[in-house]
């Protein structure tokens, strides 16, 4: 199976504040296809989980710009810059190449 | 607007089975595999299974296969997990999930609960 490895585990921001998370994965995740199929998921505090990135840079429909993702291989970044209010919870890496399906254990972002 | 609303769950002893069950709407359900995602309470996302449009490609997390079986309904725009053999590690948030993209989980269910213990 592949292991997907967050850092860090928790992260305080101010507001207006940048951030960065690291997902690294024990594998390649470029599939025989040619793709990338690392997603990003933010769990905001009692809500189910939303869809932030897919294929490593790609922004979901209705997702700001503040949210960016960039990577290959097996390490892969997620940057949130003018953190606000709503953007607090915990965020998940996952990999859509291989089954199966597996996500990072969470990164968790509060306000300092 | 595309929803996904879980139903099922419930508390449960060791052994024993129970079915979820999750209504689509607001997409064309038959055109898209599906997922079945868990949490288990304070824990991270454990993915469970998938089915494809067409039923024809089926996956299993090792933790649940040989006792659990995703299937759906198209003409019910209805995805299921039939539980068996169930165990106290098994109690967790249950999460539907859409992959009408490639590879990706896109939309969520509010999620159903499932509680195993004696």
């Amino acid at each position: 199976d592949v292991v997907m490895t967050q850092t860090p585990v928790s992260l305080s921001v101010s507001l207006g504040g940048q951030v960065s998370i690291s997902c690294r994965s024990s594998q390649s995740l470029v599939h025989n296809n040619g793709n990338t199929y690392l997603s990003w998921y933010l769990q905001k505090p009692g809500q189910s989980p939303q869809l932030l990135i897919y294929k490593v840079s790609n922004r979901f429909s209705g997702i700001s710009d503040r949210f960016s993702g960039s990577g290959s291989g097996t390490d892969f970044t997620l940057k949130i810059s003018r953190v606000e209010p709503d953007d607090l919870g915990v965020y998940y890496c996952g990999q859509g190449t291989q089954y199966p399906r597996t996500f990072g254990g969470g990164t968790k972002l509060e306000l300092k | 607007e595309v929803q996904l609303v879980e139903s099922g769950g419930g508390l449960v002893q060791p052994g024993r089975s129970l079915k979820l069950s999750c209504v689509a709407s607001g997409f064309t359900f038959s055109n898209y595999g599906m997922n079945w995602i868990r949490q288990a309470p304070g824990k991270g996302l454990e993915w469970v299974a998938y089915i494809s449009s067409g039923s024809s490609y089926i996956y299993y997390a090792e933790t649940v296969k040989g006792r659990f079986t995703i299937s759906r309904d198209n003409a019910k725009n209805t995805l299921y997990l039939q539980m068996t053999s169930l165990r106290s590690e098994d109690t967790a948030l249950y999460y539907c999930a859409s992959q009408t993209g490639s590879r990706y989980f896109d939309y969520w269910g509010q999620g159903v609960m499932v509680t195993v213990s004696s």
